[in-house]
């Protein structure tokens, strides 16, 4: 099946810097992107939607200028989280979706802890 | 607003034990319903899903049936093996709102011992 990329798997960074966070599909061309937060026994929360080549949907509640994200190419989407805060600490897990598909492959997470 | 009610873990079970995972939702119009799993260290990968009522998905001798009038969408299994160890998720998507979102449950660790 389709294989969706994370990288970095696990960051540890200080409070007030930001950390970029890469997804990558690896054999499929993605049109759209999805980027959840997932806090420790809870439900997988979407932050954001994103289509190739333009601007995120945040979704309700979800800061813009906090979570940057940017879909700039078919296989590549990033979340840069921008003075990252010990509560901005959480489990972030991108899907993607081909163009005309109706399923979502998803990457096997970041874990962010912000000291 | 939709909402996707998951049976709380962890559940341990022995080999060959019958499995249950309890799953409710609410949700506006008529949702596709799906299983999620996500083994350690990899991403979430679609077991089984049904798309309308009285639809049963099954996949990997997991099965799930789309019950309108109780709202629900259990998982079962008959014969867990170790390998069936992982987290497991319900989840919903409506057509209505924009982009065909996912809406999970919390997700259930399961333990299967050998």
């Amino acid at each position: 099946g389709a294989v969706v990329s994370q990288h970095p798997s696990r960051v540890i960074c200080k409070s007030g810097t930001s950390v970029k966070i890469e997804c990558r599909s690896l054999d499929f061309q993605a049109t759209t992107m999805f980027w959840y937060r997932q806090f420790p026994k809870q439900s997988l929360m979407l932050m954001a939607t994103s289509n190739e080549g333009s601007k995120a949907t945040y979704e309700q509640g979800v800061e813009k200028d906090k979570f940057l994200i940017n879909h700039a190419s078919l296989t590549l989407s990033t979340l840069t989280v921008t003075s990252a805060h010990p509560e901005d600490s959480s489990f972030y897990i991108c899907s993607a979706r081909a163009g005309g598909g109706d399923t979502q492959y998803f990457g096997p997470g970041t874990r962010l802890t912000v000291l | 607003g939709n909402s996707v009610t998951q049976m709380e873990g962890p559940v341990t079970l022995s080999e060959e034990a019958f499995l249950t995972i309890n799953c409710t939702y609410t949700a506006t119009g008529y949702p596709s319903l799906f299983w999620y799993v996500q083994y350690p260290g990899e991403g979430l990968q679609l077991l089984l899903k049904a798309t309308k009522a009285d639809d049963k998905g099954s996949n990997k001798g997991f099965e799930a049936t789309y019950r309108k009038e109780t709202t629900s969408f259990h998982l079962e299994k008959g014969s867990v093996q170790v390998s069936d160890s992982a987290v497991y998720f319900c989840a919903l998507r409506t057509l209505a709102g924009s982009a065909r979102q996912l809406t999970f449950g919390s997700g259930t660790q399961l333990t299967v011992l050998p």
